[in-house]
């Protein structure tokens, strides 16, 4: 079974700082994607960046970074500079396809609330 | 481009009551096609999942269902609704093909069981 633990329920950071969001995973796959959620009060779930477990360069897009760790099964989140928009509750996702199949699966942690301080 | 749209967006039904809500996508083909429900400090649950007409696979035993009687249309119901379904339920799709890899959600319904 594939689980994803988000062992911080709640983070809270100052603006224009810069805060790191943990996950593990678990999984006996190789072939598999990461990704992180946000979803702000309005509760759309919103994609903030994705990860190919084959690609070894960690995916950045603009203040959002992540630190994946292959062979520790790690996928931490990085926003820098962060912003009072940054608040929401942010999800940690893994995704596997099955063998021979377009589906995959999509199975997330338990969220993160973060909290930016003006 | 593509959009998903679920309805309603709030709910209220008694204890034993019936339940459907609906799911449509607009700008695809053959979607995958998912159903979450968010509890309140569970994160999100996979409870069913298609990847075509007829076609539906349940990750969660419960005392809900799930039917995909065209394309682009996923629905999920309940004969007898119980205290325990309440929550944020989540209609999800993603491409058929793996060139794109996220799922795409729709806004969401709360349903709250009384």
């Amino acid at each position: 079974a594939q689980t994803v633990t988000q062992s911080q329920p709640e983070m809270s950071v100052q603006e224009a700082e810069t805060v790191t969001l943990s996950c593990t995973y678990d999984t006996s796959e190789s072939d598999y994607y990461l990704f992180w959620y946000k979803q702000p009060p309005s509760r759309q779930m919103i994609l903030v960046i994705r990860q190919e477990a084959y690609k070894q360069q960690n995916a950045t897009e603009n203040r959002f970074s992540v630190n994946f760790q292959k062979a520790a099964k790690s996928f931490s989140l990085k926003i820098s500079d962060s912003q009072l928009g940054d608040a929401a509750m942010y999800f940690c996702a893994y995704r596997r396809f099955d063998r021979g199949s377009t589906l995959g699966r999509l199975y997330f942690g338990r969220g993160t609330q973060l909290t930016v301080w003006p | 481009s593509q959009t998903i749209h679920q309805w309603p967006a709030t709910l209220v039904q008694p204890v034993g009551s019936p339940l459907s809500l609906e799911c449509t996508v607009e700008g695809t083909s053959n979607p995958n096609l998912y159903w979450y429900r968010q509890a309140a400090g569970r994160g999100l649950q996979l409870l069913f999942y298609s990847v075509g007409i007829g076609q539906i696979s349940s990750e969660v035993p419960q005392n809900l269902s799930a039917s995909r009687p065209q394309d682009r249309q996923f629905i999920l119901s309940s004969k007898k609704l119980l205290l325990s379904d309440s929550g944020f339920y989540l209609c999800a799709w993603s491409p058929w093909d793996r060139g794109h890899t996220e799922a795409f959600f729709g806004q969401g319904t709360r349903l709250t069981v009384v």
